[in-house]
């Protein structure tokens, strides 16, 4: 497809469990990002890719939030030991990464229930 | 430091008249301002972006917005609202060169019929 596709849509889990949500950009987006969506929080930033650069992981909440990009494009969002404040929507989004303040494309996103 | 805050969690209107969705930022530096919308069970579509130039822009749907930068404001209007508009809004802002926006909580707008 040409959009941002994001799997799975929905992932209930067990707390203490590791779980894996995945993002795979537009083509030839270089820019990717995570959020997390919140009731009533609005969207949080996680974590930012560009090309072969450093990612910027300042958003991420703890050290059991991890992120990797292959080969600049699909990415993988892990989140080990699940908790149940870990609940929310994950959006994925790209950009063409031409410069800022350009225009981000998001996916579905994936949501994500810890019992 | 980047913020933004959208001082109303909902706005209701009636079909045909005109609406605002308000959105004031905070950033140091040159700032990039942003719509977007998000309709149920969807992810978040552009609707429109200042950058530079003229104060009011226009975008996707009939929505227009207009830079303050007096008031640090960048509310979205549109002339006359649809019942298909009714949809959550966030407002985004992004320092000239940082590349992660930063986005509001939200404002949910249901237009009437």
């Amino acid at each position: 497809g040409a959009g941002v596709s994001q799997s799975p849509s929905n992932k209930v889990t067990e707390k203490g469990k590791d779980v894996e949500l995945r993002c795979d950009p537009i083509s030839g987006h270089t820019a990717l990002y995570w959020y997390r969506q919140s009731l009533g929080q609005g969207l949080e930033f996680l974590i930012y890719f560009q090309g072969n650069s450093a990612p910027d992981k300042s958003g991420l909440p703890s050290d059991r939030f991890s992120a990797e990009r292959t080969g600049g494009s699909v990415s993988t969002l892990t989140i080990q030991r699940t908790q149940q404040e870990d609940s929310a929507v994950y959006l994925c989004a790209s950009s063409r990464g031409t410069g800022s303040g350009g225009e981000l494309f998001f996916g579905e996103g994936s949501r994500l229930t810890v019992l | 430091a980047q913020s933004v805050a959208q001082p109303e969690d909902q706005v209701n209107v009636a079909e045909g008249n005109p609406l605002t969705v308000k959105c004031t930022y905070s950033v140091s530096g040159n700032p990039y301002l942003f719509w977007y919308v998000q309709y149920p069970n969807r992810g978040l579509q552009f609707l429109l972006k200042y950058i530079t130039g003229d104060n009011l822009v226009k975008g996707s749907y009939g929505f227009e917005a207009e830079f303050n930068k007096s008031q640090t404001s960048f509310h979205l209007k549109k002339p006359s609202a649809l019942v298909s508009d009714s949809a959550l809004y966030f407002c985004a802002v992004e320092r000239g060169g940082s590349y992660i926006p930063t986005f509001g909580r939200g404002t949910s707008l249901i237009v009437h019929p």
